[in-house]
């Protein structure tokens, strides 16, 4: 079974340019998770889909950021204009809404922001 | 609000030595609680989890976990560690509840020295 699939890797941009990360999750899960994770910290979720709709983004800073999941699969994660502060490892998650708890993370992509 | 708190920040351990990571959570609810573990260059992986039921949990790497309610803890343990334990250990909680966003502590970084 393939995991939670997350691109790009790496990415390094100037502050005040737009940036963009893509999110597949393991086929069949429901709910879609988008975390950061600043440099000696937990993940914090930023938001929640459940299939397409986002239920949860009261953690998202929606005057530079945003997010979408196109027909409950793939999902999108945007950030214009990006700022210093932003250089973070972004995840996603993925898990089986209704049956599990259990959530499965991708690799990440670690952005930064010069 | 919901918190989780990992009390030691980076442990150094010699093979063979035995481990306790500690990690308490505060939160008025039935929560499920979770050991991620993220190897070097990798993503993190569920190391442990607890639902519900037998509150001596066992994982993966012959890592096993105790549940006391009484103190809100969830620690970590694991007899004997090997070199191949060096990694970063987080400890996260998220309500009874399917779907919903895991709340992490800020990690511990476990070295390994052989």
């Amino acid at each position: 079974e393939a995991g939670v699939v997350q691109s790009p890797r790496y990415k390094i941009i100037e502050k005040k340019q737009p940036v963009a990360f893509w999110c597949n999750p393991i086929s069949g899960h429901n709910t879609l998770y988008w975390y950061r994770q600043n440099l000696g910290q937990g993940p914090e979720l930023l938001i929640r889909y459940e299939n397409e709709e986002a239920v949860d983004d009261s953690q998202l800073p929606k005057d530079r950021f945003s997010a979408e999941r196109l027909k409950g699969v793939d999902s999108t994660l945007k950030i214009q204009p990006a700022e210093l502060g932003d250089s973070a490892v972004y995840l996603c998650a993925s898990s089986l809404t209704a049956v599990s708890y259990e959530q499965y993370f991708g690799p990440g992509t670690r952005l930064t922001v010069t | 609000a919901q918190s989780v708190s990992q009390h030691n920040h980076h442990v150094i351990l010699s093979e063979a030595a035995s481990l306790e990571l500690g990690c308490n959570y505060s939160y008025g609810g039935t929560v499920n609680l979770f050991w991620y573990v993220q190897y070097p260059g990798q993503h993190l992986q569920l190391l442990l989890k607890y639902f519900s039921g037998d509150p001596l949990v066992k994982g993966i790497k012959g890592f096993e976990a105790e549940f006391i309610k009484s103190k809100f803890s969830f620690n970590l343990r694991k007899p004997s560690v090997q070199w191949s334990d060096t990694a970063e250990y987080f400890c996260a909680v998220n309500a009874h509840q399917a779907g919903t966003a895991l709340i992490f502590g800020k990690g511990t970084t476990l070295s390994v020295s052989s």
